[in-house]
C-alpha cells in the first residue's frame, strides 16, 4: 500500500538555526499538508498546498515557516530561526482531492535545544 | 475560531463491549468528517470518514453524522485491547475545505 514518507525521523537543532523537514507524498495525491503536534497536545493544522501554491494556512504558519515542492516528488517544510517552542512532532499528509481522507506520514520529531 | 470538541476521557470499556466516542464541531459549513486512531508516539491512522447525514459502517466501526446537531460519533463494536488508543475527530472546513481541524482526542482503554 502506498504511503507518505518523512525524513528525518528525528531532528535535533540549536535554537536560531533553520531546519528543513522533508516529505514524499503518495504519488497520485494532489493535496499536501503539514501538521504539528506538541507533546501531549492536539494535532494542529499548519498549511495545505495544491498546484504549487498554498491553499490555506493557519495562524501558526507565520513568516517563520515556508513550504515548497522543489521537484515532482518532495514536499518540504522550512522553519527559520527556530525557537524552543517549535519542538514538536511534525506530520506531513496527502490526499487525492480536497475533502478526501488524508494519509499521514510517520512524522519528524523536531527537538530544539 | 472553528472548534472541534471531544471528551478527553479516558473511556474504559471491557473487552467485547461497544465503545462510543463523540465529537461536536462549530463550523456549520464543514463537509467532511474523519476519525483517526493514534497510538502513543505514532502518527494518526485513518479509521473512518463520512460526508452525509446518517450512519456508515465498516467492519466493527460505525460512524454517525448529524449535521443539524453538528455532531459526529464513532461506535466500535466487539472492542479489543488492541483498540486501546486515542481517537481523533477531524473536520474539514475553511474556505474551500482546505483546512482540517482536529479535536484533542478521546483516550480509550479496552480492558481484557
Amino acid at each position: 500500500e502506498p504511503e507518505v514518507t518523512q525524513t528525518p525521523s528525528h531532528q535535533v537543532t540549536q535554537m536560531g538555526q533553520e531546519v528543513i523537514l522533508r516529505c514524499v507524498p503518495i504519488s497520485n495525491h494532489l493535496y499536501f499538508y503539514w501538521y504539528r503536534q506538541i507533546l501531549g497536545q492536539k494535532v494542529e493544522f499548519l498549511v495545505s498546498f495544491y498546484n504549487n501554491e498554498i491553499s490555506e494556512k493557519s495562524e501558526i504558519f507565520d513568516d517563520q515557516f515556508s513550504v515548497e515542492r522543489p521537484d515532482g516528488s518532495n514536499f518540504t517544510l522550512k522553519i527559520r530561526s527556530t525557537k524552543l517552542e517549535d519542538s514538536a512532532m511534525y506530520f506531513c499528509a496527502s490526499s487525492p482531492s480536497v475533502g478526501q481522507p488524508q494519509h499521514f506520514g510517520d512524522g519528524t520529531r523536531l527537538s530544539i535545544l | 475560531q472553528k472548534e472541534v470538541e471531544q471528551n478527553s476521557g479516558p473511556l474504559s470499556v471491557p473487552e467485547g463491549a461497544i465503545a462510543s466516542l463523540n465529537c461536536t464541531y462549530s463550523d456549520r459549513g464543514s463537509q467532511s468528517f474523519f476519525w483517526y486512531r493514534q497510538y502513543s508516539g505514532k502518527s494518526p491512522e485513518l479509521i473512518m470518514f463520512i460526508y452525509s447525514n446518517g450512519d456508515k459502517e465498516d467492519g466493527r466501526f460505525t460512524a454517525q453524522l448529524n449535521k443539524a446537531s453538528q455532531y459526529v460519533s464513532l461506535l466500535i463494536r466487539d472492542s479489543q485491547p488492541s483498540d486501546s488508543a486515542t481517537y481523533l475527530c477531524a473536520v474539514n472546513g475553511g474556505t474551500g475545505g482546505f483546512k482540517t481541524i482536529f479535536g484533542a482526542g478521546t483516550r480509550l482503554f479496552v480492558k481484557a
